[in-house]
């Protein structure tokens, strides 16, 4: 079946400590995003990228660094610089067919915690 | 920047009742799109709109998109214990290479 893989499910961060989030799709899609999201709160934008080797910042890049080397991989780092990194993590992907803004699938999302 | 927003933010509703929920963009959009994310889970796409005044049903769920394609509802007839969840619209635009996200409304159904 195609979809969206995530891990880990669950993560830790010690202080100071860099952490990388995976995802991985089957979908074939050439856009892929992540998200953020706070308890009881919205989905608010991290990186996006709409092809291999080209990514642009969202509206809370700051802290968080992405590659997309792989058409089917966009992993997150979230670096020692994010000082509240404590929230769920959502990775989606999108076709590109019929122009901008096409409907998103999600992955099932890590929940990182700081310790 | 482009905005987009819900109303209400909470919605209680009694098992049977029917609820309704508003997406207002800042901007003239070229679609709008709709998600449920059940608590603890993931958002799903429910549907996509694209054409002015147009509406599509799923079910019990109702969608419309306005006719100057800044405004969308979702209207649930009869709400389930199963319907309980948030409700995302997003916004895309022709210019932009992504959708933008309303802060969603969250959904309680009491049995």
């Amino acid at each position: 079946d195609g979809g969206i893989t995530q891990s880990p499910k669950y993560l830790f961060r010690k202080e100071g400590q860099n952490v990388t989030l995976s995802c991985e799709q089957n979908l074939n899609h050439d856009a892929m995003y992540w998200y953020r999201q706070d308890p009881g709160q919205g989905l608010r934008l991290i990186y996006y990228s709409q092809i291999v080797n080209d990514f642009q910042k969202g509206d809370i890049a700051e802290g968080y660094s992405v590659s997309r080397e792989k058409k089917e991989s966009f992993p997150l780092t979230v670096t020692s610089a994010q000082k509240n990194p404590t929230a769920f993590y959502l990775c989606a992907s999108s076709t590109r067919t019929g122009g901008a803004g096409q409907p998103q699938h999600f992955g099932d999302g890590t929940r990182l915690s700081i310790l | 920047g482009q905005q987009v927003m819900q109303i209400p933010q909470y919605q209680h509703v009694q098992e049977g009742e029917d609820f309704t929920t508003y997406c207002n963009s800042s901007t003239t959009l070229s679609n709008i799109q709709w998600y449920k994310q059940r608590p603890g889970g993931h958002p799903v796409f429910l549907i996509q709109l694209v054409k002015s005044g147009e509406v599509k049903k799923q079910k019990r769920l109702t969608f419309q998109f306005g006719e100057a394609k800044k405004n969308s509802s979702l209207h649930i007839t009869a709400t389930q214990t199963t319907d309980v969840g948030t409700y995302f619209c997003a916004g895309g635009e022709t210019s932009y290479d992504k959708v933008i996200f309303g802060p969603g409304t969250s959904l309680s159904v009491i049995p």
